[in-house]
């Protein structure tokens, strides 16, 4: 596509349910990155794919979250048994260049509330 | 782990007025990224700078990479209602070339 999508843009649910949040990046792209972005915070690091592999899953808050990437395209971010403190905005990044972070585009998020 | 401390934290400013933000770190840094975020939008690249001392332009933003790698400022000229926004600092530390640190965001707000 023109440019990085996620779906959906807003998920609301309950308390201890499983969510997953969805991101096609930019054709072509071999990296793809996920972010958490809290209000009114900057964005904190989850983990970087470079083509199917996580080479970094430093960022991921707890054993709760999940993400996979196939086919070198599409990624999932996996949330199990939701709790609040998860609310945020996930934002997905893409960027042609592995070794350097320095192009990378953005998608328009997708908005958790947990309730 | 890295930070970066971005100030100020926000700014409201008069139309046609110059705006300067910048960004500190306690490490140094390989490269500076200026990002712009608008409501319900992900963030927007707008300035990257690779080199220490490197100045660059992009109409009315201006940027430089600090000399001693450890800050970077963005100016904005004349600035306009569409301005609006979340800017964001961000960079790659000495200890990843991939993982984007975030500075917490200037938001900007523009009185007609």
């Amino acid at each position: 596509g023109a440019g990085v999508s996620q779906s959906p843009s807003n998920k609301v649910t309950e308390k201890g349910k499983d969510v997953e949040l969805r991101c096609d990046p930019i054709s072509g792209h071999t990296a793809l990155y996920w972010y958490r972005q809290s209000l009114g915070q900057g964005l904190e690091f989850l983990i970087y794919f470079q083509g199917n592999s996580a080479p970094d899953k430093s960022g991921l808050p707890s054993d709760r979250f999940s993400a996979e990437r196939t086919g070198g395209s599409v990624s999932t971010l996996t949330i199990q048994r939701t709790q609040q403190e998860d609310s945020a905005v996930y934002l997905c990044a893409s960027s042609s260049q592995g070794a350097q972070n320095t192009e990378a585009f953005f998608g328009q998020g997708t908005r958790l509330t947990v309730v | 782990g890295q930070q970066l401390n971005q100030s100020p934290q926000s700014m409201f400013i008069q139309e046609g007025e110059d705006v300067s933000m910048n960004c500190t770190s306690s490490s140094i840094f390989n490269t500076w990224l200026w990002y712009k975020q608008d409501p319900g939008e992900g963030p927007v690249l707008l300035i990257a700078l690779y080199k220490a001392g490197e100045l660059t332009s992009n109409g009315r933003l201006t940027a430089q990479f600090g000399i001693t790698r450890k800050d970077s400022f963005l100016n904005i000229s004349a600035s306009i209602p569409s301005d609006v926004g979340i800017y964001f600092c961000a960079g790659n530390g000495m200890d990843s070339s991939y993982k984007l640190i975030f500075g917490s965001g200037t938001r900007l707000l523009v009185r007609p």
